[in-house]
């Protein structure tokens, strides 16, 4: 496997349920990063990891929790969640928070909240 | 207002066509711009990368950049199908934190 890997692709959950995301890296690469995809709206950085401390929490809210390991592997922990937080949530990873320009991103986890 | 605003279309033209895309911005302080493809269920996939002002060309893809206006671009010659996706643009300070646009959707038909 190369690049980045997020699963699921999809996920359907009720309000009350306790669900997690995951993206691997297979880049060799130090930060990773957790991203918001809302239609019609710009990309939401949440979170950033660089060699498994966090960085960077961009006033997201508490439910919507993340973990990350080890450099190669990043989860995304969700309870209590909200209907408008459907969306996609892409994990991204780069050589170290200042490289922008080698973020590559995974597929996306499309997550619908009912 | 918007720190990023873009133009979210969307956009059809035949194969061949010439597609134009372009993204206004208010922080002054923006140095590196960047596009950005991305297919239907698909996360993006860096097109263009550009540091302060002028213009870059790879292949069928030219970006520009005009800080004094604010203003970026990207062209896209020769369309193909295969060029039909979303293109978010995108820029930062110091290339860390990015500011991206909303995206274009585009569709080229054969």
């Amino acid at each position: 496997e190369t690049g980045v890997t997020q699963t699921p692709r999809h996920l359907v959950m009720g309000m009350t349920n306790k669900k997690s995301l995951k993206c691997e890296q297979h880049l060799g690469h130090n930060a990773m990063y957790w991203y918001k995809q809302s239609a019609k709206k710009p990309l939401e950085l949440m979170f950033v990891y660089n060699f498994k401390e966090q960085t960077e929490n961009n006033s997201v809210p508490s439910r919507f929790s993340p973990e990350c390991p080890n450099s190669s592997h990043l989860f995304l922990h969700l309870h209590t969640l909200q209907p408008e937080d459907s969306a996609l949530y892409l994990c991204a990873s780069s050589p170290h928070p200042r490289d922008t320009e080698k973020l590559f991103f995974g597929s996306g986890t499309q997550l619908s909240v009912l | 207002q918007k720190e990023v605003e873009q133009d979210p279309g969307p956009l059809s033209v035949p194969e061949g066509a010439i597609v134009s895309l372009n993204c206004t911005y208010s922080n002054s302080a923006f140095q590196y711009f960047m596009w950005y493809r991305q297919y239907s269920r698909k996360g993006p996939e860096l097109l263009m990368y550009t540091y302060s002002s002028g213009n870059k060309e790879d292949g069928r893809f030219t970006a520009q950049v005009d800080k004094s206006s604010k203003y970026i671009s990207l062209f896209i010659r020769d369309s193909q199908p295969s060029d039909s996706a979303t293109y978010l643009c995108a820029m930062s300070e110091n290339d860390y934190k990015l500011s991206f646009g909303a995206g274009t959707t585009v569709t080229v038909r054969a």
